[in-house]
């Protein structure tokens, strides 16, 4: 079974200011795709920023990128230049690559961190 | 079509009613998934559909929670004789498989369900 943990259960930044968010993962699976997908309050989660295992280099996209550690098990988000439309819940959450190829896919998500940008 | 769509988006029952709540998937796709979101936890998979097909269910699907997509479109759940601990968040998502798949789910906003 997969787990996923964060813990950091709040965080705080200043508008402008970067933030990094934590999580871990724990699996025996060798392929797999990490996710950081993001739940503002009363919105619907969207995703963020995808990370496919096999690939080395660290996904970016705009000012959200990640710190893809596969022998620590670790993928942490990184927002730089903090907006107060970050403000949100941010849920790290993996997938069996296996399991998507195999026609059906289902997401395991830790806990999440809420992140509250001030001004 | 703007995004999935889920209705009610809150519901307050009494202990032992029955409710269903209704997804709309993103009209093309082709996967549709329910999952459940207590207060301070990530949401739980409950179960998933390939087209009209139930594929998977969670053992959080108890005998009392049952799914259907009977065209292949829209999806309903239903929770028989609701206890409080049903109280949570129950989000649908959906997706596009196979072709195209990067493994992305695009969820609605939730039903909200409180039982009294």
């Amino acid at each position: 079974a997969q787990t996923v943990t964060q813990s950091q259960p709040e965080m705080s930044v200043q508008e402008a200011e970067t933030v990094t968010l934590s999580c871990t993962y724990d699996t025996s699976e060798n392929n797999y795709y990490l996710f950081w997908y993001k739940q503002p309050p009363s919105r619907q989660m969207i995703l963020v920023i995808r990370q496919e295992a096999y690939k080395q280099q660290n996904a970016t996209e705009n000012r959200f990128s990640v710190n893809f550690q596969k022998a620590a098990k670790s993928f942490s988000l990184k927002i730089s230049d903090s907006q107060l439309g970050d403000t949100a819940m941010y849920f790290c959450a993996f997938m069996t690559r296996r399991r998507m190829n195999s026609g059906y896919s289902t997401l395991t998500f830790g806990k999440g961190t809420m992140l509250l940008v001030s001004p | 079509d703007t995004g999935v769509s889920q209705n009610p988006r809150h519901k307050i029952t009494k202990r032992g009613q029955n409710v269903t709540f209704r997804c709309d998937p993103i009209s093309e796709h082709n996967r549709l998934y329910w999952y459940r979101q207590t207060l301070g936890q990530g949401p739980e998979f409950l179960t998933y559909f390939q087209n009209e097909a139930q594929l998977e269910k969670s053992r959080l699907l108890s005998d009392r929670f049952s799914a259907e997509r009977p065209k292949g479109s829209f999806s309903t759940l239903e929770i028989q004789r609701t206890e409080q601990g049903d109280s949570a968040m129950y989000l649908c998502a959906s997706s596009l498989a196979p072709s195209g798949n990067t493994g992305e789910l695009f969820f609605g906003e939730g039903s909200r369900l409180t039982v009294l």
